[in-house]
């Protein structure tokens, strides 16, 4: 059964920093394109950044590029996103979400996990 | 860049079919992709490719795409149906993954 379990959300000020992660079990991590995804409260989803199997293919959303980072490590299954200069704008459960085709960014966001909350306030 | 509209609400009896529209510029020279986000719970994905339906999705459930409006069909709707639902497509031109802006689907 796929498993994408994220964590690291918390309280941060404006300006501040924060890694989120995602824990993937279930199936072969390195094989698929990962993806994060938000959605701020009151709102709709939100792409936030996509990385290909083999960290070669990255791009990120408009409202985030140039203050967060994707990054995955196929050795623990995991994938990561570095969110600095934090917004208020930026408050939104995260998920990450895996790939359905293999080996390939088809962008269809096969499987989900149950999000992680980020609040960002002084 | 591109914009999909998506109308904000839809309300439907039990046992009607619901049309959920994701309108955009020549949507169906593009794959469009359906996800359900229940309450409290993270989303699920619908449909993909127009029309394709993931296993455990329903028959119910059914999607097309032509011209400038992708549609998401769910028929004989049931109280468990309610859900905000979401198309989505990819902008080859900015390699953006982009999303409607939600349709909430109220069973009366």
């Amino acid at each position: 059964e796929v498993q994408l379990v994220e964590a690291g959300g918390a309280l941060a000020q404006p300006g501040g920093s924060l890694r989120l992660s995602c824990a993937a079990s279930g199936f072969t991590f390195d094989d698929y394109a990962m993806y994060w995804v938000r959605r701020a409260p009151g709102k709709g989803l939100e792409w936030v950044a996509g990385i290909s199997w083999s960290s070669d293919n990255i791009d990120y959303g408009d409202s985030v590029k140039g203050r967060f980072t994707v990054s995955r490590d196929n050795a623990r299954n995991s994938l990561y996103l570095q969110m600095n200069s934090l917004r208020p704008e930026d408050a939104a459960f995260y998920y990450c979400a895996k790939d359905m085709e293999k080996f390939g960014m088809s962008k269809i966001l096969e499987f989900w996990g149950q999000g992680t909350l980020v609040t960002v306030s002084s | 860049s591109y914009v999909l509209t998506q109308p904000p609400s839809v309300s439907v009896a039990p046992g009607e079919t619901a049309r959920i529209t994701c309108g955009g510029n020549n949507i169906g020279s593009k794959s469009v992709h359906w996800y359900q986000q229940k309450p409290g719970q993270a989303p699920v994905l619908a449909i993909y490719y127009d029309r394709d339906r993931p296993s455990g999705i329903p028959e119910r459930f059914s999607g097309s795409n032509s011209g400038n409006m992708a549609t998401l069909t769910i028929s004989r709707v049931e109280a468990g149906d309610e859900a905000d639902y979401y198309c989505q497509v990819w902008d080859t031109i900015t390699d953006y993954r982009i999303f409607g802006g939600g349709t909430r689907l109220t069973v009366l």
